[in-house]
């Protein structure tokens, strides 16, 4: 399973832009980067999937350098309702190759 | 659509009892997994299944048991309840494809106490 590395938490406050980065040094050639959110008592919800560059969607962009090994999810402009944990997955082909790990803990302050 | 069901939402099983909990979806998606979430923890893979009648293991599948029946149906049978199985489990369903993660939706969750 290809692992991830984020930061544990982070704080920001409402109207803000965040910015949370995911490293993944061993990304292979065909895999692709996804991001899913999950709120208190509930169960992951996906978020945005990309491969290079940049993609945007109607709640956040990401942002995957030429090499890869790093990836950034932009949430414009958080609102309260956006504190939840953020996981990075990293991988190809069946959902069983994705690894979770522990995702990073968003706090958004009024 | 009702997305993907998971009965029940709650459960206290006491230690050595056995029980059934069940996931249901109605996308006629061929992918279906569990999950066990521990408090603060991430997600960990129990079973999963490519399709009816094919179900492998996860990253911690001892003391859980699958079956396959039916492409909407995927349950995770408890053989013998232990304190170290209280956990939130989740089941999820997406469709095969070869790029990325993709789109996977999950239930609710089933919140277990073994005590």
């Amino acid at each position: 399973l290809a692992k991830t590395t984020q930061p544990i938490s982070m704080d920001s406050y409402e109207g803000q832009e965040v910015n949370i980065t995911c490293s993944h040094n061993n990304i292979a050639t065909n895999d692709y980067i996804t991001w899913y959110q999950q709120f208190p008592s509930q169960g992951p919800r996906f978020i945005i999937q990309g491969y290079k560059t940049k993609v945007t969607n109607e709640v956040a962009s990401l942002f995957i350098p030429a090499d890869r090994k790093s990836s950034t999810l932009s949430l414009p402009r958080v609102s309260l309702s956006d504190t939840a944990v953020y996981y990075c997955l990293v991988g190809e082909g069946n959902f069983n190759k994705f690894y979770f790990g522990s995702g990073t803990k968003l706090n958004v302050k009024p | 659509n009702a997305g993907v069901t998971q009965t029940p939402k709650f459960q206290v099983l006491k230690t050595g009892q056995s029980m059934t909990l069940q996931c249901a979806q109605d996308m006629n998606h061929e992918y279906m997994s569990w999950y066990r979430q521990d408090p603060g923890m991430g997600l960990r893979l129990i079973h999963y299944s490519v399709g009816a009648g094919i179900t492998d293991q996860g990253e911690v599948p001892n003391g859980y048991n699958v079956s396959r029946s039916t492409t909407e149906d995927f349950p995770l049978r408890l053989l013998s309840a232990a304190p170290s199985q209280t956990s939130v489990y989740f089941c999820a369903s997406n469709r095969l494809i070869l790029q990325g993660a993709g789109e996977a939706f999950f239930g609710q969750g089933t919140r277990l106490t073994v005590v």
